[in-house]
């Protein structure tokens, strides 16, 4: 099984309103990463971790707020988001930080800011 | 640093025609090279990997080959079909980060 999973599949906000964004995968990955998507362009790396810490911090906004509560787990806080935040966020998983192994993408969230 | 650059698209092909996507790449270690593709509204997925200099990897009559003289990784596949219609990304991985090219958008006419 290589599926990693996103909740919820779309989500609209207002630059007020405080949100979540969920990803879970039970391939006993140890590596999650958190991208974001423009329309017609690749994903944008936005935070890795390794062994539930935050190993990369892509100078991202602190009004996105991530989150990894145990090893299948991540969560993106969002707060006082802009609308040009709004893109699909996609969250992958890889057995290990390492160059041989394979991202696993889920299906992303699409995110409206309003 | 470390980049791919992907062949500009859109692309459009009859069905049953050979397709090319030309990908390359810079990296100062030894790089693992991906294919993925992205069907509309949808998250990536993983179509094919090479992690070492002459490997091919192949999935669904696609098929590329790690060329390290050329620092290559095209995209091929000998007879497209509508399905086959997607969003195509060539993808480095050095160290922990992964790095995408721009994309390259794939129509299929019947």
């Amino acid at each position: 099984d290589t599926e990693v999973t996103q909740t919820p599949k779309h989500l609209v906000m207002g630059m007020t309103n405080k949100k979540s964004l969920k990803c879970e995968q039970h391939m006993g990955h140890r590596a999650m990463y958190w991208y974001k998507q423009k329309a017609k362009k690749p994903p944008e790396l936005m935070f890795v971790y390794s062994y539930e810490k935050l190993s990369i911090n892509e100078s991202v906004p602190s009004r996105f707020s991530p989150e990894c509560p145990n090893s299948s787990l991540l969560n993106l806080h969002l707060h006082a988001l802009q609308p040009e935040d709004s893109a699909l966020y996609l969250c992958a998983s890889s057995r290990y930080t390492s160059a041989q192994e394979t991202q696993y993408f889920g299906p992303g969230t699409r995110l409206l800011v309003l | 640093g470390d980049s791919v650059t992907q062949m500009e698209g859109p692309v459009t092909l009859s069905e049953e025609a050979f397709l090319t996507i030309n990908c390359t790449y810079t990296a100062t270690g030894y790089p693992s090279l991906f294919w993925y593709v992205q069907y509309p509204g949808e998250g990536l997925q993983l179509l094919l990997k090479a992690t070492k200099a002459d490997d091919k990897g192949s999935n669904k009559g696609f098929e590329a080959t790690y060329r390290k003289e050329t620092t290559s990784f095209h995209l091929e596949k000998g007879s497209v079909q509508v399905s086959d219609s997607a969003v195509y990304f060539c993808a480095l991985s050095d160290r922990n980060q992964f790095y995408f090219g721009t994309g390259t958008s794939l129509t299929v006419i019947p």
